[in-house]
């Protein structure tokens, strides 16, 4: 099955710096790679996610990259702010057919420092 | 307003007394799936369904089982609940296929005892 890892496991940096969080996935069938935001106590939310025909994304301050061949993916965060600050989740998923399996990587702590 | 709904929020048992955790959704989302999350291993998937009648395993269902029978409704049984199986556990759902955005229930923290 697919095996996703994220580093760093904790992250912290000062305000108005860039942040990056990285990802690998295992699995080259896998073709979809979201990221979502967990803030303390709350219920994770999609932040970015890019599809497997696609390099890059961005809106705004955050952009994801995807390297298919080396298969690794990563959260860029530029100008960061106090309110950035909570637990970020890179995935994996595979949706084919009447497939669709989703597979989590272990999360980083990002604490943005005023 | 759209939403994914988790019953209980927390829940505290004992060692093998069976209890369901329910989800229900709004969206009309075809797919609808359980995670657990823990300390430094994220969240891993324990079972998905795909439509209505349709469930499958995701990585770890042993001690877990899930029922379909409506399109909004997923509920989570643990028929002998066991200590390893405390944990904050969330339902999410979203359209079938591939780029979809999976929308979280606001998650049930369980203990067992």
């Amino acid at each position: 099955g697919e095996n996703v890892e994220q580093h760093p496991s904790t992250l912290s940096v000062q305000e108005g710096d860039s942040a990056v969080i990285k990802c690998t996935y295992s699995d080259s069938a896998s073709n979809y790679f979201p990221w979502y935001k967990q803030e303390l106590g709350k219920r994770p939310q999609l932040i970015i996610d890019i599809r497997s025909n696609v390099g890059e994304k961005k809106d705004q301050r955050i952009a994801v990259t995807l390297n298919k061949t080396a298969k690794h993916f990563s959260l860029h965060i530029t100008e960061t702010q106090p309110e950035d600050s909570a637990v970020y989740f890179c995935a994996a998923s595979e949706a084919a057919g009447g497939y669709q399996k989703v597979t989590f990587g272990t999360g980083t702590k990002l604490q943005v420092i005023p | 307003e759209a939403q994914v709904t988790q019953n209980p929020r927390y829940l505290i048992t004992v060692t093998g007394k069976k209890l369901t955790v329910t989800c229900s959704q709004n969206m009309n989302h075809e797919y609808m799936s359980w995670y657990r999350q823990d300390p430094g291993l994220g969240l891993r998937q324990i079972y998905y369904s795909m439509n209505v009648e349709v469930t499958d395993k995701g990585d770890v269902p042993e001690g877990y089982k899930v029922s379909r029978k409506e399109k909004r409704n997923f509920p989570l049984i643990l028929e002998s609940p066991s200590p390893n199986q405390t944990s904050l556990y969330f339902c999410a759902s979203s359209f079938r296929g591939l780029g979809t955005e999976a929308f979280f229930g606001q998650g049930t923290r369980l203990t067992v005892v």
